[in-house]
């Protein structure tokens, strides 16, 4: 079965810093992955995926995400860090399901804290 | 275009009352799944529907249902509630074309008293 593991349950950056999130996951075939966002109250906002093709892929909000698949991980970036960018963070596998469903499979989050 | 709606925002509800959730999703989407989040359990796939039919089903009591209308629209049920099932109830729906992406509502919160 697939897993998620974001080793870091909280973070805290000052504004105007980089930020790294780390993400590894376990599963046996080439996996579509995924980061979402959630601020308080919301449901979760796709930041960005990989599928396939070029490791390193944009999404919004300035992110950008590193597949490496001799670490199992894909880590979440940004250069510079904006204090709106307070949110939780879950990082997400994609399975195919027998019958042609689909099923995510999600970290237990890290929650970023952004100092002023 | 809309994004996933779900109604209601809040619900609460005590031990023994069932609960129905409603979701609309993007137009076009055929799937729909369900997520329960929690703080001790995080994020947990609950089910997905596609055409009116449950196609996956995750680790859940039987209590939890679901269904999925001819517009695509779904309902999820859950019956004589305990405690234990207050929280965030997501939905989500994904175009079953290539585009192999899960959408999200802004979910129902759930507490039972």
């Amino acid at each position: 079965a697939q897993s998620v593991t974001q080793p870091d349950i909280h973070i805290t950056v000052s504004e105007g810093a980089s930020l790294e999130l780390r993400c590894n996951y376990s599963y046996g075939a080439t996996p579509y992955l995924f980061w979402y966002v959630q601020s308080p109250g919301q449901g979760l906002q796709l930041l960005l995926k990989y599928f396939s093709g070029d490791t390193l892929v944009q999404g919004i909000k300035g992110f950008e995400a590193e597949f490496k698949r001799s670490q199992s991980s894909f880590n979440l970036r940004k250069p510079s860090v904006h204090w709106s960018d307070a949110a939780e963070y879950f990082c997400a596998v994609g399975r195919a399901l027998t019958g042609g469903g689909n099923k995510l499979t999600f970290g237990t989050g890290t929650q970023l804290k952004v100092e002023l | 275009k809309a994004g996933v709606t779900q109604t209601p925002r809040y619900l609460i509800k005590t031990r023994g009352q069932q609960v129905t959730l409603s979701c609309s999703p993007i137009s076009g989407h055929r799937s729909v799944s369900w997520y329960q989040q929690t703080p001790g359990q995080g994020l947990q796939f609950l089910f997905e529907y596609f055409s009116e039919t449950q196609r996956n089903k995750g680790n859940f009591p039987g209590r939890f249902s679901g269904r999925q209308f001819s517009n695509s629209r779904s309902e999820m049920n859950v019956s004589t509630l305990e405690l234990g099932d207050s929280a965030l109830y997501l939905c989500a729906s994904r175009s079953t074309g290539s585009e192999n992406i899960q959408y999200f509502g802004a979910g129902t919160r759930l507490s039972v008293l």
